[in-house]
């Protein structure tokens, strides 16, 4: 099956700290989502991009699907950015309608004031 | 309702018994899935629907996992005779359509954490 690699495993940051979260994905994909699992263990979807960049707020990300990485970027991080960011990744399957999205291991994230 | 609902949120049981969680997805979402998550793990893929018409199961670990979504809306994944190593959070999530027919944008519940005694 598909492979998706992210780094760092674990990452600490200061308060307005800029940081960048890499998914590495063995096979190609029609679908890439970040999530973002808070301290409280709530799993919130940040982005749908299964190629180009987004932006949403101190928040963007960018898909390169024909070198099969995903980029996510936080800037001026607080410490509500701290918990465990997901990257999960969809295989193209042909004649597929639907289907699943395999996760990553995560990167867990701490930011201190 | 607004958002993925799940029940129960806490679940302790002995080993042996059934359990059955419960899932209400977002109103009009056509998929549902079911994910299984360990502690310091990424979700794991069980099971998932379109409408009531269960898609692929090639996750479920064994037989005594079962799911079913009989009117298209809510599911219910039932787990029999279980065991300690079932012991996991139990995450449910539901999407639209997408453009590429594929995986929709996905949307999480707070999920079910069960503890097998």
């Amino acid at each position: 099956g598909i492979q998706v690699e992210q780094s760092p495993p674990d990452l600490i940051l200061q308060e307005g700290a800029n940081s960048t979260l890499r998914c590495n994905f063995s096979d190609s994909v029609n679908n890439l989502q970040w999530f973002h699992q808070n301290p409280w263990g709530q799993l919130i979807n940040l982005f749908y991009i299964p190629s180009g960049t987004k932006q949403n707020g101190r928040l963007s990300a960018t898909t390169v699907a024909t070198e099969r990485y995903s980029l996510l970027y936080i800037s001026s991080s607080q410490t509500t950015d701290s918990g465990v960011y997901f990257c999960a990744v969809e295989r193209i399957m042909i004649y597929n309608q639907g289907g699943k999205l395999i996760f990553g291991q995560g990167t867990e994230l701490s930011v201190k004031p | 309702g607004a958002g993925v609902s799940q029940s129960p949120r806490y679940k302790v049981t002995k080993r042996g018994q059934d359990v059955a969680l419960r899932c209400d997805p977002i109103s009009g979402h056509v998929s549902l899935y079911w994910y299984r998550q360990a502690l310091g793990q990424g979700p794991e893929f069980l099971t998932y629907f379109n409408y009531e018409a269960q898609q692929d199961k090639s996750g479920l670990p064994n037989d005594r996992f079962s799911a079913e979504r009989p009117e298209g809306s809510i599911s219910t994944l039932t787990i029999q005779r279980t065991e300690q190593r079932d012991s996991a959070m139990y995450r449910c999530a539901s999407s639209g359509f997408s453009r590429t027919g594929g995986v929709g944008e996905l949307f999480f519940g707070e999920g079910s954490r069960l503890t097998v005694l």
